[in-house]
């Protein structure tokens, strides 16, 4: 059990375009879910945390009109990029916490690789 | 405060050793320390973890020490084999917290 689905996988779109990746949580429910980024070589940095039915709380530093985060249900949170430009390449990750478990509940998703031209 | 701090950056091991891997906290009110791995082009997956009222966890090849006073733990994988090659992440959470608090990685290459 505890499967987290991310789609696209990678995905290649043209620079000022937006781009949508869901991520879903198969076999639970995730009251909360986590937007990653990392860079080649690095260690995974978060962007912002959502909230079934509630807006996202974004770190510092990361644009929230640039990265929009809907957690719509209790399964499913997309990040859209908008208005992406080569600097937003970057593999993106989600996580989601199964309800109640805190942080012994994390899933991670296979990731989705950007790539802006 | 809030930082996890990871050693090495990268390992190479041979076949059938030890590989070991080392991580630092400062804050006290971490209670769950979990170490993924990460293959290239992959998200992470949850390796082994273990709370602070614990000295030591082991399933399979995969061992974490945890030195409560000294504020470290250490993943040890026995017998290390060419799939293990991979990037390993230390982690800690905050009591009641949401956020994982992730160190800065080790890429380890089994060498056959």
């Amino acid at each position: 059990g505890a499967v987290v689905s991310q789609h696209p996988s990678w995905v290649i779109c043209k620079s000022g375009t937006s781009v949508k990746i869901e991520c879903r949580s198969l076999d639970f429910q995730a009251t909360t879910m986590f937007w990653y980024r990392q860079f080649p070589k690095q260690s995974l940095m978060l962007m912002a945390t959502s909230n079934e039915g509630s807006k996202a709380t974004y770190e510092q530093g990361v644009e929230k009109d640039k990265f929009l985060i809907n957690h719509a249900s209790l399964t499913l949170s997309t990040l859209t990029v908008t208005s992406a430009h080569p600097e937003d390449s970057s593999f993106y990750i989600c996580s989601a916490q199964r309800t109640g478990l805190g942080a012994y509940g994390y899933t991670f998703g296979s990731g989705t690789r950007l790539t802006v031209v | 405060q809030q930082q996890v701090k990871q050693s090495p950056q990268s390992l190479i091991v041979q076949k059938g050793g030890i590989s070991i891997i080392n991580c630092a906290y400062e804050n006290t009110a971490f209670d769950y320390f979990p170490w993924y791995q990460q293959f290239p082009g992959k998200g992470p997956a949850l390796l082994i973890a273990i709370r602070p009222d614990v000295s030591e966890k082991k399933e399979g090849r995969f061992t974490i020490s945890f030195n409560k006073s000294a504020k470290q733990f250490s993943l040890h994988i026995m017998d290390s084999q060419p799939g293990d090659s991979a990037t390993y992440f230390c982690a800690a959470s905050l009591q009641g917290a949401q956020k994982l608090v992730f160190g800065q990685g080790t890429r380890l290459t089994i060498n056959p």
